[in-house]
Protein backbone atom coordinates (compact mmCIF):
# COMPACT_ATOMS: atom_id res chain seq x y z
CA UNK A 1 0.00 0.00 0.00
CA UNK A 2 2.92 2.35 -0.94
CA UNK A 3 4.00 3.22 2.15
CA UNK A 4 0.94 4.56 4.22
CA UNK A 5 -0.22 3.42 7.30
CA UNK A 6 -3.81 4.21 8.93
CA UNK A 7 -4.31 3.44 12.69
CA UNK A 8 -6.24 2.21 14.57
CA UNK A 9 -7.49 -0.21 11.89
CA UNK A 10 -10.96 -0.60 13.65
CA UNK A 11 -12.35 1.32 16.18
CA UNK A 12 -15.18 1.71 18.20
CA UNK A 13 -16.50 4.91 20.38
CA UNK A 14 -19.48 6.54 22.20
CA UNK A 15 -21.33 9.21 21.16
CA UNK A 16 -19.85 12.58 22.06
CA UNK A 17 -16.52 11.23 22.49
CA UNK A 18 -13.56 12.90 20.36
CA UNK A 19 -11.60 10.31 18.07
CA UNK A 20 -8.42 11.05 16.18
CA UNK A 21 -7.42 8.64 13.53
CA UNK A 22 -3.64 8.78 12.25
CA UNK A 23 -1.83 8.24 8.63
CA UNK A 24 1.71 7.86 8.61
CA UNK A 25 3.30 8.05 5.31
CA UNK A 26 7.16 6.60 4.08
CA UNK A 27 7.04 8.11 0.85
CA UNK A 28 7.44 11.60 1.34
CA UNK A 29 4.46 12.67 -0.89
CA UNK A 30 3.25 16.26 -0.43
CA UNK A 31 -0.18 15.63 -0.65
CA UNK A 32 -2.46 13.96 2.06
CA UNK A 33 -6.11 13.71 2.00
CA UNK A 34 -8.46 11.89 4.25
CA UNK A 35 -11.68 10.31 2.97
CA UNK A 36 -14.88 8.82 3.95
CA UNK A 37 -17.01 5.86 2.23
CA UNK A 38 -20.40 4.84 2.67
CA UNK A 39 -22.91 2.23 0.64
CA UNK A 40 -24.41 4.04 -1.84
CA UNK A 41 -21.66 6.82 -2.01
CA UNK A 42 -18.36 6.88 -3.61
CA UNK A 43 -15.40 8.40 -1.88
CA UNK A 44 -16.18 11.94 -0.20
CA UNK A 45 -13.18 13.93 0.46
CA UNK A 46 -13.11 15.33 4.02
CA UNK A 47 -9.98 16.98 3.81
CA UNK A 48 -6.71 17.38 2.44
CA UNK A 49 -3.22 18.86 2.72
CA UNK A 50 -0.48 20.41 0.48
CA UNK A 51 2.19 20.74 2.77
CA UNK A 52 2.82 20.97 6.33
CA UNK A 53 0.73 23.23 8.17
CA UNK A 54 -1.42 23.79 4.84
CA UNK A 55 -4.92 22.10 5.19
CA UNK A 56 -8.03 22.96 3.46
CA UNK A 57 -11.56 21.41 3.30
CA UNK A 58 -13.55 18.99 1.63
CA UNK A 59 -17.24 18.70 0.43
CA UNK A 60 -17.99 16.71 4.29
CA UNK A 61 -15.59 18.50 6.33
CA UNK A 62 -18.31 19.58 9.17
CA UNK A 63 -17.48 17.85 12.11
CA UNK A 64 -13.85 17.03 11.54
CA UNK A 65 -10.51 18.74 11.74
CA UNK A 66 -7.34 18.08 10.67
CA UNK A 67 -3.44 18.63 11.57
CA UNK A 68 -0.28 17.86 9.74
CA UNK A 69 2.94 18.97 11.51
CA UNK A 70 5.10 16.77 9.85
CA UNK A 71 4.93 15.93 6.24
CA UNK A 72 4.81 11.94 6.95
CA UNK A 73 1.66 12.53 9.52
CA UNK A 74 -1.56 13.40 9.35
CA UNK A 75 -4.14 13.64 11.82
CA UNK A 76 -7.79 13.40 11.49
CA UNK A 77 -10.00 14.58 14.54
CA UNK A 78 -13.94 13.90 15.21
CA UNK A 79 -14.23 16.60 17.88
CA UNK A 80 -17.41 14.87 19.24
CA UNK A 81 -18.46 11.70 17.63
CA UNK A 82 -21.70 11.56 16.42
CA UNK A 83 -24.04 8.08 14.99
CA UNK A 84 -23.43 9.32 11.33
CA UNK A 85 -19.42 9.24 11.11
CA UNK A 86 -19.62 5.58 10.93
CA UNK A 87 -18.01 5.34 8.37
CA UNK A 88 -14.73 3.53 6.75
CA UNK A 89 -11.98 6.80 6.89
CA UNK A 90 -9.30 6.00 3.99
CA UNK A 91 -6.11 7.98 3.96
CA UNK A 92 -4.51 8.98 0.18
CA UNK A 93 -1.39 10.72 -0.57
CA UNK A 94 -0.02 12.03 -3.89
CA UNK A 95 3.13 13.29 -5.20
CA UNK A 96 2.23 16.44 -6.76
CA UNK A 97 -1.78 17.67 -7.38
CA UNK A 98 -4.76 16.41 -8.18
CA UNK A 99 -4.19 14.82 -11.14
CA UNK A 100 -0.98 12.53 -10.35
CA UNK A 101 -2.49 8.90 -9.22
CA UNK A 102 -3.17 9.19 -5.45
CA UNK A 103 -2.24 5.88 -3.48
CA UNK A 104 -4.69 4.60 -0.39
CA UNK A 105 -4.10 3.40 2.42
CA UNK A 106 -6.11 0.21 3.88
CA UNK A 107 -8.94 2.23 5.69
CA UNK A 108 -9.77 2.67 9.23
CA UNK A 109 -13.30 1.21 10.20
CA UNK A 110 -15.29 3.19 12.55
CA UNK A 111 -18.09 2.22 14.23
CA UNK A 112 -19.88 5.86 16.71
CA UNK A 113 -22.33 4.11 19.29
CA UNK B 1 -22.53 20.04 -11.25
CA UNK B 2 -19.60 17.82 -11.93
CA UNK B 3 -20.69 13.81 -11.58
CA UNK B 4 -19.24 10.36 -12.42
CA UNK B 5 -22.22 7.85 -12.89
CA UNK B 6 -21.37 3.84 -12.71
CA UNK B 7 -23.14 1.06 -14.12
CA UNK B 8 -24.14 -1.80 -13.46
CA UNK B 9 -24.04 -1.10 -9.93
CA UNK B 10 -23.29 -5.20 -9.37
CA UNK B 11 -22.37 -7.48 -12.00
CA UNK B 12 -22.42 -11.45 -11.81
CA UNK B 13 -20.02 -13.83 -13.63
CA UNK B 14 -18.37 -17.09 -14.58
CA UNK B 15 -14.91 -17.61 -14.21
CA UNK B 16 -13.12 -17.03 -17.78
CA UNK B 17 -16.20 -14.65 -18.64
CA UNK B 18 -15.26 -11.45 -20.37
CA UNK B 19 -17.17 -8.30 -19.02
CA UNK B 20 -17.19 -4.64 -19.74
CA UNK B 21 -17.93 -1.68 -16.57
CA UNK B 22 -19.48 1.51 -17.88
CA UNK B 23 -18.42 4.94 -16.56
CA UNK B 24 -20.12 8.44 -17.34
CA UNK B 25 -18.97 11.51 -16.75
CA UNK B 26 -20.04 15.29 -17.02
CA UNK B 27 -16.82 16.96 -15.30
CA UNK B 28 -15.49 19.66 -17.18
CA UNK B 29 -12.96 20.85 -17.91
CA UNK B 30 -11.52 17.29 -18.38
CA UNK B 31 -7.87 16.11 -17.11
CA UNK B 32 -7.81 12.19 -16.92
CA UNK B 33 -9.73 9.35 -15.66
CA UNK B 34 -8.77 6.74 -14.07
CA UNK B 35 -10.11 3.16 -12.95
CA UNK B 36 -9.35 1.74 -9.86
CA UNK B 37 -10.30 -1.92 -8.18
CA UNK B 38 -10.39 -1.85 -4.46
CA UNK B 39 -10.76 -5.41 -3.11
CA UNK B 40 -12.79 -5.86 0.09
CA UNK B 41 -10.99 -3.98 3.10
CA UNK B 42 -8.73 -2.94 1.62
CA UNK B 43 -8.09 0.53 -0.11
CA UNK B 44 -8.69 1.31 -3.85
CA UNK B 45 -5.66 0.50 -5.97
CA UNK B 46 -4.93 2.63 -9.17
CA UNK B 47 -5.44 0.13 -12.54
CA UNK B 48 -4.91 2.60 -15.40
CA UNK B 49 -5.08 5.99 -16.36
CA UNK B 50 -6.97 8.37 -19.09
CA UNK B 51 -5.77 11.17 -20.20
CA UNK B 52 -7.94 13.28 -22.71
CA UNK B 53 -5.44 12.20 -26.72
CA UNK B 54 -5.76 8.65 -25.27
CA UNK B 55 -9.08 6.17 -26.51
CA UNK B 56 -7.66 2.66 -25.69
CA UNK B 57 -4.98 1.68 -23.53
CA UNK B 58 -4.58 -1.92 -21.46
CA UNK B 59 -2.92 -2.94 -18.25
CA UNK B 60 -2.74 -7.09 -18.61
CA UNK B 61 -6.58 -9.05 -19.06
CA UNK B 62 -8.10 -5.00 -18.15
CA UNK B 63 -8.61 -2.44 -21.33
CA UNK B 64 -9.97 0.91 -20.75
CA UNK B 65 -11.52 3.40 -23.32
CA UNK B 66 -11.94 6.96 -23.22
CA UNK B 67 -14.33 8.68 -25.63
CA UNK B 68 -13.83 12.04 -24.74
CA UNK B 69 -16.56 13.52 -26.85
CA UNK B 70 -19.24 11.80 -25.23
CA UNK B 71 -17.79 11.98 -21.80
CA UNK B 72 -17.81 7.78 -21.45
CA UNK B 73 -15.37 5.01 -20.38
CA UNK B 74 -15.17 1.64 -20.38
CA UNK B 75 -13.33 -1.16 -18.50
CA UNK B 76 -13.29 -4.53 -20.16
CA UNK B 77 -11.73 -7.59 -18.52
CA UNK B 78 -11.50 -10.52 -20.51
CA UNK B 79 -10.95 -14.12 -18.91
CA UNK B 80 -11.83 -13.37 -15.34
CA UNK B 81 -10.64 -14.87 -12.82
CA UNK B 82 -11.87 -15.04 -9.39
CA UNK B 83 -9.41 -12.69 -8.11
CA UNK B 84 -10.98 -10.07 -10.21
CA UNK B 85 -13.97 -9.97 -7.51
CA UNK B 86 -13.63 -6.75 -6.22
CA UNK B 87 -15.44 -3.36 -6.65
CA UNK B 88 -14.59 -0.82 -9.72
CA UNK B 89 -14.31 2.85 -9.26
CA UNK B 90 -13.96 5.45 -12.10
CA UNK B 91 -12.55 8.94 -10.84
CA UNK B 92 -12.21 11.78 -13.11
CA UNK B 93 -9.72 14.60 -12.35
CA UNK B 94 -10.58 18.26 -13.44
CA UNK B 95 -8.23 21.00 -13.89
CA UNK B 96 -5.78 21.15 -11.04
CA UNK B 97 -6.92 22.93 -7.93
CA UNK B 98 -10.53 20.63 -8.34
CA UNK B 99 -11.46 17.88 -5.94
CA UNK B 100 -11.37 14.29 -7.66
CA UNK B 101 -14.80 13.47 -8.68
CA UNK B 102 -15.42 9.87 -7.53
CA UNK B 103 -17.85 7.28 -8.84
CA UNK B 104 -20.17 4.94 -6.53
CA UNK B 105 -17.98 2.07 -8.09
CA UNK B 106 -19.01 -1.05 -10.05
CA UNK B 107 -19.35 -4.59 -7.77
CA UNK B 108 -18.10 -7.29 -10.08
CA UNK B 109 -18.40 -10.65 -8.35
CA UNK B 110 -16.67 -13.96 -10.43
CA UNK B 111 -17.99 -17.33 -9.43
CA UNK B 112 -16.53 -20.88 -10.43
Amino acid sequence: DAGITQSPRHKVTETGTPVTLRCHQTENHRYMYWYRQDPGHGLRLIHYSYGVKDTDKGEVSDGYSVSRSKTEDFLLTLESATSSQTSVYFCAISERSWDTEAFFGQGTRLTVV
Amino acid sequence: KNQVEQSPQSLIILEGKNCTLQCNYTVSPFSNLRWYKQDTGRGPVSLTIMTFSENTKSNGRYTATLDADTKQSSLHITASQLSDSASYICVVSGQAGTALIFGKGTTLSVSS
